[in-house]
């Protein structure tokens, strides 16, 4: 088990919806990033979010925005789908101030647009 | 910012050999250099990682070496077996925790028997 938890784990959704996706970090963890990972490529930084703040932003359009919560779950919202935002969505836990051991990566949300 | 070029795209062997799969790097500031693999429909998993104090690092049948001058570093399989058959991902990243990771595109790596 990753410790990290995502939900929904896979999701339809029609051009122009908007979407929520959510993400349980790793216990001991204080820190979530998101990554989208489109077919065949490698993950693509989204945001970071810690102490409730995004702290770090990719080069990702304003239709993404995101939330962290007291307990350092997050979400991340797209908003005017597109069928270009089709890709599988990871959400990643890591503790802020401690030596960086990597990444643990949730599951994932497979996300089509349709 | 950091890019990360990541090589061959696939890679087939046969059992029992070797596997390499090299990757460089932009960023002269990046001292932290993940492998992940990938099977299909899994999430991305640790498998090995270097810092840039460290030249070679080896877990069993993987190593990982890193040139810092020349701004690449490189996967290592040796022994391969079937269930070895998977994605690799490389990355790069500013070693502290709140820097998000650089990937490549990813080697398809295929043991066949």
């Amino acid at each position: 088990d990753a410790g990290v938890t995502q939900s929904p784990t896979h999701l339809i959704k029609t051009r122009g919806q908007q979407v929520t996706l959510r993400c349980s970090p790793k216990s001991g963890h204080d820190t979530v990033s998101w990554y989208q990972q489109a077919l065949g490529q490698g993950p693509q930084f989204i945001f970071q979010y810690y102490e409730e703040e995004e702290r770090q932003r990719g080069n990702f359009p304003d239709r993404f925005s995101g939330h962290q919560f007291p307990n350092y779950s997050s979400e991340l919202n797209v908003n005017a789908l597109l069928l270009g935002d089709s890709a599988l969505y990871l959400c990643a836990s890591t503790l802020n101030l401690a030596d960086f051991y990597g990444y643990t990566f949730g599951s994932g949300t497979r996300l089509t647009v349709v | 910012g950091e890019n990360v070029e990541q090589h061959p795209s696939t890679l087939s062997v046969q059992e029992g050999d070797s596997a390499v799969i090299k990757c460089t790097y932009s960023d002269s500031a990046s001292n932290y250099f993940p492998w992940y693999k990938q099977e299909l429909g899994k999430r991305p998993q640790l498998i090995i990682d270097i810092r840039s104090n460290v030249g070679e690092k080896k877990d069993q049948r993987i190593a990982v070496t890193l040139n810092k001058t020349a701004k690449h570093f490189s996967l290592h399989i040796t022994e391969t077996q079937p269930e070895d058959s998977a994605v690799y991902f490389c990355a790069a990243s500013p070693s502290s925790g709140n820097t998000p990771l650089v990937f490549g595109k990813g080697t398809r790596l295929s043991v066949i028997a």
